[in-house]
């Protein structure tokens, strides 16, 4: 069964700080990288994505790197506040047989952001 | 413009029990996928809906089932619920066949007794 690994599970970082996420796959027929943030009691909400066409993507404080050959993508946040904790989740998305999209998410990771 | 809703937000039953989850899709959205997410864990698919189709599945028994209407909303049924049935229940849409990105809603917590 195809699998995203994610790491670390939880991690604390004070403000300001960087927060580093990781994920590797196992399968190189994916098409698309999103990473989702969830806050308790609500629904993952897309953050970033990328295309593994492209090394690295930022937006805002926001930062994927993406490593074809290793298989591994991460997750950067730049001066990390507060307000980003939450569970991060990244996730690997591939063409199913029937024509449309799966997606396979990592375990997630709890970041919690010190004052 | 609303996002993806679902209803209801909280729902508890006992094992044996048959539950409908339902799901209206973000505006514009016409694919509806169904996951399952247990504590601490990441969103587990279930299936997905297109065209009022089951368009794939992931490895759940067909205890799992669903229904997309004309209006590209969706329901989800569980029976015979077991007590490892218990979790969130999220429901993501897309806007056609190609299908990303997706968006989630906030999900419905099922808690089985």
């Amino acid at each position: 069964q195809q699998q995203v690994k994610q790491s670390p599970q939880s991690l604390i970082v004070q403000k300001g700080g960087i927060s580093i996420i990781n994920c590797a796959y196992e399968n190189t027929a994916f098409d698309y990288f999103p990473w989702y943030q969830q806050f308790p009691g609500k629904g993952p909400a897309l953050l970033i994505a990328i295309r593994p066409d492209v090394s690295e993507k930022k937006e805002g404080r926001f930062t994927i790197s993406f490593n074809k050959s290793a298989k591994q993508f991460s997750l950067h946040i730049m001066d990390s506040q507060p307000g980003d904790s939450a569970t991060y989740f990244c996730a690997a998305v591939k063409r199913a047989t029937s024509g449309t999209y799966k997606y396979i998410f990592g375990t997630g990771t709890r970041l919690k952001v010190l004052a | 413009d609303a996002g993806v809703t679902q209803s209801p937000t909280h729902l508890i039953k006992t094992r044996g029990q048959q539950v409908t989850l339902r799901c209206s899709p973000k505006s514009g959205h016409d694919t509806v996928s169904w996951y399952q997410q247990a504590l601490g864990q990441g969103p587990q698919f279930i299936f997905q809906y297109y065209e009022e189709e089951e368009r794939q599945r992931g490895n759940f028994p067909d205890r799992f089932s669903g229904h997309q209407f004309p209006n590209y909303s969706s329901e989800l049924n569980v029976n015979a619920l077991l007590l490892g049935d218990s979790a969130l229940y999220l429901c993501a849409s897309s806007e056609g066949w190609e299908g990303q990105p997706q968006h989630f809603g906030d999900g419905t917590r099922l808690s089985i007794l």
